[in-house]
């Protein structure tokens, strides 16, 4: 069984800085079917980063994915009043079908 | 624009039964795969069950295989999740949610309907 980690759970930046996510994965992944989401409270999770590196449609270029294997990344360059909000990874797969998520890093304000 | 409501959640005895429905628009849903995903309060989502276009092909959740049964009516273009034998630990919010890029992601989702079990 596949384990996503994010760590760590919170991670505090000013507006204007850089945040760098993590999501690591307990054995090696297909990063085609690897993805971030951004959820704020009260709203469903919005899909930021799909196939490890591909932007959503209408996702600021702020928002970038990389990685490979098990180690993959999400950055946030400049951050704005509105990206503070809780970043979930998830993972696919078909064998064993799956869809899990990393148990999520809160961004919140310094 | 892909519109996904859902509805049907409410306060239920441990043990009991609920149905949630999601109603779809601005898309071809009969085309589509569906998932249910649900969130309990302060954890990160879990995805529950999934549903291929055609009802072909079902696929749960360990922790929900044997209690609850997703199923579609496409000629209403409504998804729904029946939920029995509820437990504490069933209480979520419940999303439905359809892939967008590849069957991969889970790029749009509902707004979801909360289900509280408790006595």
């Amino acid at each position: 069984e596949i384990v996503l980690t994010q760590s760590p759970g919170t991670l505090s930046f000013s507006p204007g800085e850089r945040a760098t996510l993590s999501c690591r994965a307990s054995q090696s992944v297909n990063s085609d079917f690897l993805a971030w989401y951004q959820q704020k409270p009260g709203q469903a999770p919005r899909l930021l980063i799909y196939g490890a590196s591909s932007r959503a449609t209408g996702i600021p270029d702020r928002f970038s994915g990389s990685g490979s294997g098990t180690d993959f990344t999400l950055t946030i360059t400049t951050l704005e009043p509105g990206d503070f909000a809780v970043y979930y990874c998830q993972l696919s797969g078909d064998s064993p079908f799956m869809y899990i998520f990393g148990q999520g890093t809160k961004l919140e304000i310094k | 624009q892909v519109h996904l409501v859902a509805s049907g959640g409410g306060v239920v005895q441990p043990g009991g039964s609920l149905r949630l429905s999601c109603a779809a628009s601005g898309f071809p849903f009969s085309d589509y795969g569906m998932h249910w995903v649900r969130q309990a309060p302060g954890t990160g989502p879990e995805w529950v069950a999934f549903t291929r276009y055609d009802e072909g092909y079902k696929q749960y959740s360990d922790s929900v295989k044997g209690r609850f049964t997703v199923s579609r009516d496409n000629s209403k273009n409504t998804l729904y999740l029946q939920l029995s034998s509820l437990r504490t630990e069933d209480t979520a919010v419940y999303y439905c949610a359809k892939s967008r890029y590849s069957k991969a992601d889970l790029g749009d989702w509902g707004q979801g309907t909360l289900v509280t079990v408790s006595s």
